[in-house]
Order: structure tokens, then C-alpha cells, then sequence
């Protein structure tokens, strides 16, 4: 079944530590996107990206990065880890001219 | 980005019984409405989506309302189910230079308990 695959699925780590949490998807979709969840606080978008060449910041850029390998790989970085980063992080993807997002599983964060 | 209020938080109901959720948001250049439905420990999943050409879609026991002028648009829910029980999220796109994004309100938890 096309897809799309995070890696870690959960990850713990200490303040300070780089991380990268990976999504690849096999849906042949364009748009990729990295949500961040918090309990009360919703779906809050991190970064999007249309193609290989455009990155664009979402409402809670701070603290992140991300890299757009290949049109089906999207990287979100935290170059140094703080507590407040923990979360549930999802990666979506979607396709010009069509409504729907397609999220992966998730990946649970914890920064001690 | 795009302001999106989302209420109730919470909301119990009795099976049978049926449920409202609803949403506003704040830029009249919004274009597409979509409901997403995420179980415990499960993926968020398009449920009914509806574009701004068009007031109600419906899909067996869900429907979905828009009213473009009050800016704000509506889930319901008939004929609740346990299984409808999840946290549901409305979400709106918000047009930037580089195209859209989706933003989502925070979330309802709903309970239908048998």
C-alpha cells in the first residue's frame, strides 16, 4: 500500500541532543508538511514544502529545520533539543489542486 | 497564520443522540473546509471536506454546513455510534505566495457512551 513511513515512531532524549525525525512517503505526492500535536493545543504546522526546491516556515518554525532530499523524503531537524519540544510529530502529504492531507503514524518525542 | 476556533473542547453524548461541532475562522479568502477524525493512538483521517462553492455535503450520518458570510462552518453528526467516539478537528486553508497550507483548530473530544 502507498504510504507514508516515520522513523522513530518514539524517541527519548536528553536536552541538548541533535535529532532528526524522517518521513518518506511512497504516494507520489508533491506536497509534504511536518505538524507538531500537543494535547489541547491541536495539529500547529512546523514547516511545508511543494517541491524538492521550496521550503516554506509554518507558525512554530523556531527551534526546527528540515530538508527536502527527494520528492518523497522530508526531514524534519531539532538542532539542539529542549523540553518543550516534546510532542506527537506528524508528517503529511498532499497534491496540488486536491484538499486531503495524508499523515503518517506519528512520532513521540520526549526530551528529558 | 489562518485563525481557527474550534468548540466545543469536549462533548458527551448518548448513543443515538447527535453531535455539533463548530468552527470559525477569520480569513473571508478561505476556500476549503475540511473535518479530520483521529482515534486514540491512531493517524488523522479525512472524514467530509467541503469547498466554499458549496453550503451543506453530506455522507450517511456526517454532513457538513458552511455559511461563508458568518465565516464559519459546522459538523454533524447524526444517529452517534461508541465508534464515533475520537477527537475530531476542523481545518482551513490559508493561501500564501507560495500556495496553501492547512491549519487546524484544537481539537473536540467526543464520547458517545452506549
Amino acid at each position: 500500500d502507498a504510504d507514508v513511513t516515520q522513523t522513530p515512531r518514539n524517541r527519548i532524549t536528553k536536552t541538548g541532543k541533535r535529532i532528526m525525525l524522517e518521513c518518506s512517503q511512497t504516494k507520489g505526492h508533491d506536497r509534504m508538511y511536518w505538524y507538531r500535536q500537543d494535547p489541547g493545543l491541536g495539529l500547529r504546522l512546523i514547516y511545508y514544502s511543494f517541491d524538492v526546491k521550496d521550503i516554506n516556515k509554518g507558525e512554530i518554525s523556531d527551534g526546527y529545520s528540515v530538508s527536502r532530499q527527494a520528492q518523497a523524503k522530508f526531514s524534519l531537524s531539532l538542532e539542539s533539543a529542549i523540553p518543550n519540544q516534546t510532542a506527537l510529530y506528524f508528517c503529511a502529504t498532499g497534491v496540488l489542486g486536491a484538499g486531503e492531507l495524508f499523515f503518517g503514524e506519528g512520532s513521540r518525542l520526549t526530551v528529558l | 497564520g489562518e485563525n481557527v476556533e474550534q468548540h466545543p473542547s469536549t462533548l458527551s453524548v448518548q448513543e443515538g443522540d447527535s453531535a455539533v461541532i463548530k468552527c470559525t475562522y477569520s480569513d473571508s479568502a478561505s476556500n476549503y473546509f475540511p473535518w479530520y477524525k483521529q482515534e486514540l493512538g491512531k493517524r488523522p483521517q479525512l472524514i467530509i471536506d467541503i469547498r466554499s462553492n458549496v453550503g451543506e455535503k453530506k455522507d450517511q450520518r456526517i454532513a457538513v454546513t458552511l455559511n461563508k458570510t458568518a465565516k464559519h462552518f459546522s459538523l454533524h453528526i447524526t444517529e452517534t455510534q461508541p465508534e464515533d467516539s475520537a477527537v475530531y478537528f476542523c481545518a482551513v486553508t490559508s493561501n500564501s505566495n507560495s500556495g496553501y497550507a492547512l491549519n487546524f483548530g484544537k481539537g473536540t473530544s467526543l464520547l458517545v457512551t452506549p
